[in-house]
């Protein structure tokens, strides 16, 4: 069954730190999607990514977070300048054209943890 | 997006059929129903979906009333392995509407 891959599983960074999250979607999907979860909460949504452009983020992907999609398989998410709050599990999913009964894929995740 | 309401707990023990009921009263025409499960520490995972009446795979299934304003997953026979979170989400399928989730029902299987 085809995965969605996130690289590394988990990153242990200091406050103020660059990071980079590494996530290569299903080759034929189209549409990819950061979400994250801090520990114990709900599922957040981040951001919907299609066609090479944002289509949708969310209050939480700010100025500090960007995503791109460099060389056609691998789908990264920056954080510029972590804080302590950005410490979480990110996930990675990909969808491929929007019909019924297929969803999203989601990957196993990156533990950020930020010091 | 239509909102849903589902339990925040349920205890089962091993071997015995679940259902989960999510209320959505605001959904809208082109919305689909899914849910999801997610494990400690994991993404979360694709169950089922639907639109309307009954749709049955080889995990689950998902009942769907005539007025779709509530869906009640039915989980056979669940094992220790079953103990997970359970997301019902509901929208439009659109990439430019992205899934977003409430807090889940949290099934533990007692032995």
């Amino acid at each position: 069954e085809p995965e969605v891959t996130q690289t590394p599983s988990h990153q242990v960074t200091q406050m103020g730190q660059e990071v980079i999250l590494r996530c290569v979607p299903i080759s034929n999907h189209l549409y990819f999607y950061w979400y994250r979860q801090i520990l114990g909460q709900k599922v957040e949504f981040l951001v919907s990514f299609y066609n090479n452009e944002i289509s949708e983020k969310s209050e939480i992907f700010d100025d500090q977070f960007s995503v791109e999609r460099p060389d056609g398989s691998n789908f990264t998410l920056k954080i510029r300048s972590t804080k302590l709050e950005d410490s979480a599990m990110y996930f990675c999913a990909s969808s491929v054209i929007p019909e019924a009964n297929y969803g999203y894929t989601f990957g196993s995740g990156t533990r950020l943890t930020v010091v | 997006l239509a909102k849903t309401t589902q339990p925040i707990s349920m205890d089962s023990y091993e071997g015995q059929e679940v259902n989960i009921t999510c209320s959505h009263n605001n959904i809208a025409t082109n919305d689909y129903i899914t849910w999801y499960q997610q494990f400690p520490s994991q993404g979360p995972r694709f169950i089922i979906q639907g639109y309307k009446t009954k749709v049955t795979n080889e995990v689950a299934s998902l009942f769907i009333p005539a007025d779709r304003k509530s869906s009640t997953l039915s989980l056979p026979r669940v094992s220790l392995s079953d103990t997970a979170v359970y997301y019902c989400l509901v929208g439009d399928g659109s990439g430019n509407t992205p899934l977003v989730f409430g807090k889940g029902t949290r099934l533990s299987v007692i032995a």
